[in-house]
């Protein structure tokens, strides 16, 4: 994901929709990578995770897609409801441990249900 | 379930205190974490500790220390707040560095007057 400056990238989706948000990541040797779920107030949640030796993983309602020739993630969320209003961060951790080498975050982006 | 709790969800300062947020996670967990949350910049890694005593510096550790003295604990100090220190911060740990998500705790909204 990038910074887009003061104001996050936003998804509008009527519920009952699918949504799809994507994210850039930077390094191409990155192993694992993980979307988190954060609500107004609270926290980065879990909500799927894949690694580099996949394309593709489903969970319930939600799908990550992973494109490795273009360093591309995708989240995919079926039948899209209010509670899924949240702002969406991808997360990749590359394969060497240092200092500078921790789970990196994108910018994230605002998925906005319309009932 | 891991729980990561954080001891203070709004916190409001004045410039020159001496700041302490305290996290604490029920896991077990090896790695715990230090971050802030910015509009726009979204999260910038503070400090992270790998181990009891042990700690390393993030992106943007000017301006903070940490403290982990318990395995369960890890404490992010503002030696002296400023205005440009508030914000969001959010407290993470994690088993494993490489195989496992980080669990975060709900944050710490922390204002510098």
């Amino acid at each position: 994901g990038e910074s887009v400056g003061l104001h996050l990238p936003t998804l509008s989706v009527q519920e009952g929709d699918n949504s799809i948000i994507n994210c850039a990541y930077s390094n191409s040797a990155s192993d694992y990578f993980i979307w988190y779920k954060q609500e107004s107030g609270k926290g980065p949640q879990f909500i799927i995770d894949i690694r580099s030796n996949m394309d593709k993983r489903q969970g319930q309602r939600v799908t990550v897609l992973l494109n490795k020739t273009v360093k591309h993630l995708s989240l995919q969320i079926a039948a899209t409801q209010p509670g899924d209003s949240a702002v969406y961060f991808c997360a990749e951790i590359p394969p060497l441990l240092n200092a500078g080498n921790m789970l990196t975050f994108g910018g994230g982006t605002r998925l906005m249900v319309k009932p | 379930d891991v729980k990561v709790t954080q001891s203070s969800r709004y916190l409001v300062k004045r410039t020159g205190e001496k700041v302490f947020l305290e996290c604490v996670q029920d896991m077990d967990h090896e790695n715990m974490f230090w971050y802030r949350q910015d509009p726009g910049l979204g999260l910038r890694l503070i400090y992270f500790s790998y181990d009891v005593k042990m700690k390393e510096k993030g992106d943007i550790p000017e301006g903070y220390s940490v403290s982990r003295e318990k395995k369960e604990r890890f404490s992010l100090i503002l030696e002296s707040a400023s205005t440009n220190q508030t914000s969001m911060y959010l407290c993470a740990s994690s088993l494993s560095l490489f195989t496992d998500g980080y669990t975060f705790g709900s944050g710490t909204r922390l204002t510098v007057v």
